[in-house]
C-alpha cells in the first residue's frame, strides 16, 4: 500500500541553524501539506502546495519557512533559522485532489528538537 | 470562524467496554467535511473515516461507529468492545469547502484501554 515517507525521523539542531525536513508523498498525489504538532498539543496546518506553488499558508508559516518540490518525488520544508519554539513533530501529508474523496494521508512525522 | 472542540482530554476504560469520543465543530460553511484520525503511541496519524455535511447517515464498521448530527454540530465516534490496541490519541478534524484544503484539528482525546 502506498504511503508517505519522511526523513529523518528525528532531527536535533542548535538554535539559529537551518534545517530541511524531507518528505516523499504518495506518487500519484497532487496536493502536498505540512503540519506541525507541538508536544501534547493539537496538529496545526502550516502550508499546502499544488502545481509547484504555495496554495495556502497559515500565520505560523512566516518568512523563516519555505517549501520546495525539488524533483518529481520529494517535498521539503526548510526552516532558515530555527528557534526553540520550532521544536515539534512535523507531519507531511498528501492527497490526490481536493474535496471529499481526497483525504490527506500523513507520513510518520519528523521530530525536530531545537536546543 | 472554524473550530473543532474535543472536550474530553483523557478517557480511561477497561478492555471490552464501549467508549464514545465526542467532537463538536463550528463552521459557517454549508458544505464541509469531517474526519477522524488516530495517533497511536508510535506517533503517526492514521486516517479512520470521513463524512461530508450532506451525509448524515451513520455508519458501523466493525467495532467502530460514527454518529453525525448536523443539528448539534457533533460528529462522535464510538468504539465497541475496546481493545488495548485502541489506546491512542484520537483527533477530529474539519475541512471547509471552497479553495481551502487545510484540516482544522481538535485538541485530541487520549484513550487508554486497560487490560
Amino acid at each position: 500500500e502506498p504511503e508517505v515517507t519522511q526523513t529523518p525521523s528525528h532531527q536535533v539542531t542548535q538554535m539559529g541553524q537551518e534545517v530541511i525536513l524531507r518528505c516523499v508523498p504518495i506518487s500519484n498525489h497532487l496536493y502536498f501539506y505540512w503540519y506541525r504538532q507541538i508536544l501534547g498539543q493539537k496538529v496545526e496546518f502550516l502550508v499546502s502546495f499544488y502545481n509547484n506553488e504555495i496554495s495556502e499558508k497559515s500565520e505560523i508559516f512566516d518568512d523563516q519557512f519555505s517549501v520546495e518540490r525539488p524533483d518529481g518525488s520529494n517535498f521539503t520544508l526548510k526552516i532558515r533559522s530555527t528557534k526553540l519554539e520550532d521544536s515539534a513533530m512535523y507531519f507531511c501529508a498528501s492527497s490526490g485532489g481536493q474535496g471529499f474523496y481526497n483525504e490527506q494521508f500523513f507520513g510518520p512525522g519528523t521530530r525536530l528538537t531545537v536546543l | 470562524a472554524q473550530k473543532v472542540t474535543q472536550a474530553q482530554t483523557e478517557i480511561s476504560v477497561v478492555e471490552k467496554e464501549d467508549v464514545t469520543l465526542d467532537c463538536v465543530y463550528e463552521t459557517r460553511d454549508t458544505t464541509y467535511y469531517l474526519f477522524w484520525y488516530k495517533q497511536p503511541p508510535s506517533g503517526e496519524l492514521v486516517f479512520l473515516i470521513r463524512r461530508n455535511s450532506f451525509d448524515e447517515q451513520n455508519e458501523i464498521s466493525g467495532r467502530y461507529s460514527w454518529n453525525f448530527q448536523k443539528s448539534t454540530s457533533s460528529f462522535n465516534f464510538t468504539i465497541t468492545a475496546s481493545q488495548v490496541v485502541d489506546s491512542a490519541v484520537y483527533f477530529c478534524a474539519l475541512k471547509e469547502s471552497g479553495a481551502t484544503n487545510k484540516l482544522i484539528f481538535g485538541t485530541g482525546t487520549l484513550l487508554a484501554v486497560q487490560p
